[in-house]
Protein backbone atom coordinates (compact mmCIF):
# COMPACT_ATOMS: atom_id res chain seq x y z
CA UNK A 1 0.00 0.00 0.00
CA UNK A 2 0.83 4.01 0.21
CA UNK A 3 3.46 5.19 2.25
CA UNK A 4 3.68 8.17 3.92
CA UNK A 5 3.45 10.89 1.87
CA UNK A 6 4.47 14.72 2.45
CA UNK A 7 4.12 18.05 0.19
CA UNK A 8 5.59 19.93 -0.89
CA UNK A 9 9.13 17.95 -1.59
CA UNK A 10 10.90 21.45 -2.08
CA UNK A 11 10.16 24.45 -0.32
CA UNK A 12 11.94 27.88 -0.92
CA UNK A 13 10.09 31.21 1.26
CA UNK A 14 11.37 34.54 2.23
CA UNK A 15 11.69 35.09 5.95
CA UNK A 16 8.88 36.42 7.93
CA UNK A 17 6.84 34.32 5.45
CA UNK A 18 4.07 31.74 6.91
CA UNK A 19 4.33 28.08 5.40
CA UNK A 20 2.65 24.90 5.58
CA UNK A 21 4.04 21.43 5.64
CA UNK A 22 1.51 18.63 5.42
CA UNK A 23 1.57 14.68 6.07
CA UNK A 24 -0.50 11.83 5.09
CA UNK A 25 0.02 8.95 7.23
CA UNK A 26 -0.75 5.29 6.53
CA UNK A 27 -4.09 4.69 6.41
CA UNK A 28 -4.83 3.19 9.72
CA UNK A 29 -2.04 4.57 11.68
CA UNK A 30 -2.82 6.80 15.00
CA UNK A 31 0.25 7.55 15.72
CA UNK A 32 1.45 10.89 13.65
CA UNK A 33 5.15 12.36 14.53
CA UNK A 34 6.77 15.54 12.83
CA UNK A 35 10.59 15.79 12.91
CA UNK A 36 13.07 17.79 12.21
CA UNK A 37 16.09 16.91 10.25
CA UNK A 38 19.10 19.65 10.31
CA UNK A 39 22.71 19.20 9.21
CA UNK A 40 24.86 18.03 12.30
CA UNK A 41 21.65 18.32 14.75
CA UNK A 42 20.56 14.60 13.80
CA UNK A 43 16.90 14.46 14.01
CA UNK A 44 14.82 16.47 16.29
CA UNK A 45 11.47 15.66 17.69
CA UNK A 46 8.52 17.90 17.62
CA UNK A 47 5.08 17.33 17.68
CA UNK A 48 3.24 13.98 18.39
CA UNK A 49 -0.31 13.09 17.80
CA UNK A 50 -2.39 10.32 18.90
CA UNK A 51 -5.65 10.63 16.86
CA UNK A 52 -6.30 14.11 16.45
CA UNK A 53 -4.70 15.24 20.01
CA UNK A 54 -1.18 16.39 20.13
CA UNK A 55 -0.16 15.05 23.77
CA UNK A 56 3.16 15.82 23.72
CA UNK A 57 4.38 19.30 21.84
CA UNK A 58 7.68 19.49 23.57
CA UNK A 59 10.03 19.38 21.06
CA UNK A 60 8.05 22.33 19.24
CA UNK A 61 10.82 24.91 19.57
CA UNK A 62 9.21 28.26 19.74
CA UNK A 63 5.32 29.47 19.38
CA UNK A 64 5.73 30.16 15.55
CA UNK A 65 5.72 26.48 15.20
CA UNK A 66 2.02 24.89 15.56
CA UNK A 67 0.69 21.68 14.30
CA UNK A 68 -2.74 20.02 13.83
CA UNK A 69 -4.48 17.06 12.87
CA UNK A 70 -7.64 16.53 11.13
CA UNK A 71 -10.14 13.08 11.07
CA UNK A 72 -7.12 11.16 12.75
CA UNK A 73 -5.54 11.43 9.25
CA UNK A 74 -3.55 14.46 7.45
CA UNK A 75 -1.37 16.61 9.27
CA UNK A 76 -0.05 19.88 9.00
CA UNK A 77 2.92 21.94 10.45
CA UNK A 78 2.48 25.60 10.04
CA UNK A 79 5.78 27.74 10.61
CA UNK A 80 4.71 31.18 11.34
CA UNK A 81 7.18 34.20 10.22
CA UNK A 82 9.63 32.08 9.13
CA UNK A 83 13.74 32.51 10.08
CA UNK A 84 16.50 31.46 8.30
CA UNK A 85 17.29 29.39 11.48
CA UNK A 86 13.87 27.07 10.62
CA UNK A 87 15.78 25.70 7.26
CA UNK A 88 16.09 21.68 7.35
CA UNK A 89 14.44 19.15 6.00
CA UNK A 90 11.07 18.25 8.05
CA UNK A 91 10.18 14.66 8.01
CA UNK A 92 6.78 13.32 9.16
CA UNK A 93 6.56 9.46 10.12
CA UNK A 94 3.49 7.11 11.67
CA UNK A 95 2.98 4.39 13.40
CA UNK A 96 0.38 2.19 15.12
CA UNK A 97 0.24 3.31 18.65
CA UNK A 98 -0.45 0.76 21.80
CA UNK A 99 -2.59 1.48 24.47
CA UNK A 100 1.17 1.15 26.92
CA UNK A 101 2.99 3.23 24.44
CA UNK A 102 5.61 0.90 23.34
CA UNK A 103 6.77 2.20 20.29
CA UNK A 104 6.11 0.16 16.82
CA UNK A 105 7.64 0.78 13.92
CA UNK A 106 7.77 4.44 12.54
CA UNK A 107 7.16 4.71 8.67
CA UNK A 108 8.94 7.86 7.66
CA UNK A 109 7.83 9.99 4.53
CA UNK A 110 10.25 11.46 2.35
CA UNK A 111 10.34 14.61 3.97
CA UNK A 112 9.57 17.92 2.75
CA UNK A 113 13.03 20.69 2.55
CA UNK A 114 12.21 23.82 3.48
CA UNK A 115 14.89 26.36 2.66
CA UNK A 116 14.11 30.21 3.55
CA UNK A 117 16.34 32.83 1.90
CA UNK B 1 16.14 13.50 30.39
CA UNK B 2 17.73 10.58 28.08
CA UNK B 3 20.26 11.75 25.20
CA UNK B 4 21.78 9.54 22.02
CA UNK B 5 25.19 10.24 21.12
CA UNK B 6 26.66 8.49 18.07
CA UNK B 7 30.59 10.11 18.23
CA UNK B 8 31.47 9.73 14.62
CA UNK B 9 29.84 11.93 12.16
CA UNK B 10 31.90 10.55 9.15
CA UNK B 11 32.69 6.74 8.99
CA UNK B 12 34.80 5.23 6.05
CA UNK B 13 35.72 1.91 5.41
CA UNK B 14 36.61 -0.52 2.76
CA UNK B 15 34.47 -3.36 0.99
CA UNK B 16 35.03 -6.56 3.14
CA UNK B 17 35.74 -4.98 6.21
CA UNK B 18 34.27 -5.14 9.91
CA UNK B 19 32.43 -1.94 10.59
CA UNK B 20 31.27 -0.66 13.96
CA UNK B 21 28.98 2.11 14.09
CA UNK B 22 28.86 3.39 17.77
CA UNK B 23 25.91 4.57 19.70
CA UNK B 24 25.90 5.78 24.04
CA UNK B 25 23.25 6.71 25.50
CA UNK B 26 22.07 8.25 29.10
CA UNK B 27 19.07 6.98 30.52
CA UNK B 28 18.85 5.76 34.02
CA UNK B 29 15.40 3.52 33.02
CA UNK B 30 15.10 0.31 30.69
CA UNK B 31 15.20 1.93 27.49
CA UNK B 32 14.76 -0.24 24.22
CA UNK B 33 17.19 0.92 21.31
CA UNK B 34 16.76 1.00 17.79
CA UNK B 35 19.14 1.73 14.45
CA UNK B 36 17.36 3.53 11.54
CA UNK B 37 18.99 3.83 7.87
CA UNK B 38 18.75 6.25 5.51
CA UNK B 39 19.96 5.39 1.53
CA UNK B 40 20.81 8.08 -0.84
CA UNK B 41 17.24 9.38 -2.29
CA UNK B 42 15.34 6.50 0.39
CA UNK B 43 13.49 7.27 3.23
CA UNK B 44 14.27 7.01 7.21
CA UNK B 45 13.89 3.33 7.69
CA UNK B 46 14.12 0.74 10.81
CA UNK B 47 16.89 -1.92 10.33
CA UNK B 48 16.97 -3.19 13.92
CA UNK B 49 15.78 -2.92 17.72
CA UNK B 50 17.50 -4.52 20.27
CA UNK B 51 14.30 -6.64 21.90
CA UNK B 52 14.08 -8.54 18.13
CA UNK B 53 17.32 -10.11 18.76
CA UNK B 54 18.03 -10.05 15.16
CA UNK B 55 20.29 -9.63 12.19
CA UNK B 56 19.34 -7.66 9.57
CA UNK B 57 21.35 -7.27 6.16
CA UNK B 58 24.31 -8.81 8.14
CA UNK B 59 24.28 -5.91 10.65
CA UNK B 60 23.89 -6.86 14.72
CA UNK B 61 23.10 -4.79 17.62
CA UNK B 62 23.56 -5.88 21.23
CA UNK B 63 22.62 -3.49 24.22
CA UNK B 64 24.96 -3.32 26.77
CA UNK B 65 23.01 -2.14 29.99
CA UNK B 66 26.50 -1.13 31.73
CA UNK B 67 28.21 0.35 29.16
CA UNK B 68 25.05 2.10 27.74
CA UNK B 69 26.11 1.58 24.67
CA UNK B 70 24.12 -0.05 21.53
CA UNK B 71 26.84 -0.36 18.73
CA UNK B 72 25.97 -1.65 15.24
CA UNK B 73 28.57 -4.17 13.83
CA UNK B 74 28.85 -6.00 10.52
CA UNK B 75 31.70 -8.37 9.84
CA UNK B 76 32.16 -7.93 6.76
CA UNK B 77 30.97 -4.38 4.48
CA UNK B 78 29.77 -4.06 1.43
CA UNK B 79 29.16 -0.97 -0.93
CA UNK B 80 25.32 -0.94 -0.67
CA UNK B 81 25.58 -0.58 3.40
CA UNK B 82 26.46 3.24 2.43
CA UNK B 83 24.00 5.30 3.95
CA UNK B 84 22.99 7.89 7.46
CA UNK B 85 22.84 5.76 10.23
CA UNK B 86 20.74 6.71 13.34
CA UNK B 87 20.59 5.48 16.91
CA UNK B 88 16.95 6.14 19.06
CA UNK B 89 15.85 5.23 22.32
CA UNK B 90 12.22 4.43 23.36
CA UNK B 91 12.66 5.29 27.32
CA UNK B 92 9.27 3.35 27.79
CA UNK B 93 6.81 4.14 29.89
CA UNK B 94 4.22 6.58 28.96
CA UNK B 95 6.11 8.48 26.17
CA UNK B 96 3.90 7.69 23.49
CA UNK B 97 6.22 5.73 21.44
CA UNK B 98 8.27 8.99 20.97
CA UNK B 99 11.74 8.06 19.95
CA UNK B 100 14.95 10.12 20.91
CA UNK B 101 17.46 10.47 18.24
CA UNK B 102 21.69 10.91 17.56
CA UNK B 103 23.28 12.89 15.70
CA UNK B 104 23.80 10.48 12.82
CA UNK B 105 26.84 8.57 11.55
CA UNK B 106 27.57 8.71 7.83
CA UNK B 107 28.79 5.64 6.97
CA UNK B 108 30.99 5.62 3.20
CA UNK B 109 32.01 1.62 2.17
CA UNK B 110 34.64 2.02 -0.63
CA UNK B 111 34.93 -0.53 -2.89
Amino acid sequence: GAGVSQSPSNKVTEKGKDVELRCDPISGHTALYWYRQSLGQGLEFLIYFQGNSAPDKSGLPSDRFSAERTGGSVSTLTIQRTQQEDSAVYLCASSLASPSGRPYEQYFGPGTRLTVT
Amino acid sequence: AQRVTQPEKLLSVFKGAPVELKCNYSYSGSPELFWYVQYSRQRLQLLLRHISRESIKGFTADLNKGETSFHLKKPFAQEEDSAMYYCALFPGGTSYGKLTFGQGTILTVHP
